[in-house]
């Protein structure tokens, strides 16, 4: 079935600290989405990743798309403590239904 | 400029009873979804809308659950007799077609 794994399902920092999240489907996508959860409250869009080999970049967040389309991960550079929270990816395969991967949520050490 | 909205933001039942969880989307939203998102999980597919259309609602998970947008742009998602198992965050999403989903605040269901 369509399914996204995502790891690690955990991550704690020091601030300032690097922090890299992945995803993995068995099959080929048609897109990735990327979205960040804060402690209570509801999943926000980050960015959308469409093409083989794609990267893309927000301020200190580094997107990337395998060239298989199967993987992706988010890379946070010199994390800060308003970096906290649940960062999901979410996959689909040309319907417009998301399958979201199970999360990694990041804690950080001020 | 509003965004998603959904009412109730908590909901507590009695297990047997059933609730009904609204979503008003951003005007002019043409696609509609619900998802389940269970404590320290990610988001599941329960169904879309595209209009008034119901065209997938295959993450229903069984026949107790029924969701309806009858003028294509409120929608109402409702549980009849109510188990534990239900007890979640409820996530409305619209878009335009095929763009990005924006979500709601989600209603938290806790079943007692």
């Amino acid at each position: 079935g369509q399914q996204v794994m995502q790891i690690p399902q955990y991550q704690h920092v020091q601030e300032g600290e690097d922090f890299t999240t992945y995803c993995n489907s068995s099959t080929t996508l048609s897109n990735i989405q990327w979205y960040k959860q804060r402690p209570g409250g509801h999943p926000v869009f980050l960015i959308q990743l469409v093409k083989s080999g794609e990267v893309k970049k927000q301020k200190r967040l580094t997107f990337q798309f395998g060239e298989a389309k199967k993987n992706s991960s988010l890379h946070i550079t010199a994390t800060q403590t308003t970096d906290v929270g649940t960062y999901f990816c979410a996959g689909q395969w040309g319907a417009q239904k998301l399958v979201f991967g199970q999360g990694t949520r990041l804690t950080i050490n001020p | 400029g509003a965004g998603v909205s959904q009412s109730p933001r908590y909901k507590v039942a009695k297990r047997g009873q059933d609730v009904a969880l609204r979503c008003d989307p951003i005007s002019g939203h043409v696609s509609l979804f619900w998802y389940q998102q269970a404590l320290g999980q990610g988001p599941e597919f329960l169904t879309y809308f595209q209009n008034e259309a119901q065209l997938d609602k295959s993450g229903l998970p069984s026949d107790r659950f029924f969701a309806e947008r009858p003028e294509g742009s409120v929608s109402t998602l409702k549980i009849q007799r109510t188990q534990q198992e239900d007890s979640a965050v409820y996530l409305c999403a619209s878009s335009l077609v095929y763009d990005t989903q924006y979500f709601g605040p989600g209603t938290r269901l806790t079943v007692l």
